[in-house]
């Protein structure tokens, strides 16, 4: 298993800004994703943040809005960036731990409003 | 493209009761499914994770089986508990691949009351 920690946990923040968010593992892991779950809404994939290279994203999100590091192999950054109140979601990060099969186990989220 | 549906969209149960949780999906090509559970503003638990070349794996009052050629899998919860009560998600692969990329359903909402 892994234990993954994010921060912030929760963040309120105005339209037109930044915020970025950690997440910490405590374990060297190969595959480290990032999610979105809106309100009411299951998770979506937003992009696997891959270490030494840029992120690759899912349809429907770029990296000009959210931009991802992954500067090792325990620790990603996600920023939402020139935030809207569309953006009000919990963002959760995500490894992949296994050699043959892969379990997947979930930080507990940032919970992101939007003014 | 991968595409996962849960039934029923929400439970409501008596404490004691036996209740199955359904999960379908499109692509039958999958190295395994993961049921996580998800408490109001939380992150996700992983409950029980089933490799394809298994039918069933049990943890404790938990149960989850596999069908892959029908493209189903079934958690199964005895004698429930008020403490049970959280959405549960279903979650398979994306596209084939077998490192923890998932798409999930839109879960099911249980509430579990004495």
């Amino acid at each position: 298993s892994a234990v993954i920690s994010q921060k912030p946990s929760r963040d309120i923040c105005q339209r037109g800004t930044s915020l970025t968010i950690q997440c910490q593992v405590d374990s060297q892991v190969t595959m480290m994703f990032w999610y979105r779950q809106q309100p009411g809404q299951s998770l979506t994939l937003i992009a696997t943040a891959n270490q030494g290279s840029e992120a690759t994203y899912e349809s429907g999100f770029v990296i000009d809005k959210f931009p991802i590091s992954r500067p090792n192999l325990t620790f990603s950054t996600l920023t939402v960036s020139n935030m809207s109140p569309e953006d009000s979601s919990i963002y959760l990060c995500s490894v992949g731990t296994g050699e043959v099969v892969t379990e997947a186990f979930f930080g507990q989220g940032t919970r992101l409003t939007v003014v | 493209k991968q595409e996962v549906t849960q039934i029923p969209a929400a439970l409501s149960v008596p404490e004691g009761e036996n209740l199955v949780l359904n999960c379908s999906f499109t692509d039958s090509a999958i190295y395994n499914l993961q049921w996580f559970r998800q408490d109001p503003g939380k992150g996700l638990t992983s409950l029980l994770l089933i490799q394809s070349s298994q039918r069933e794996q049990t943890s404790g009052r938990l149960n989850a089986s596999l069908d892959k050629s029908s493209g189903r899998s079934t958690l199964y919860i005895a004698a429930s508990q008020p403490g049970d009560s959280a959405t549960y998600l279903c979650a398979a692969p994306l596209g084939g691949t077998s490192y923890g990329k998932l798409t999930f359903g839109q879960g099911t909402i249980l509430t579990v009351h004495p």
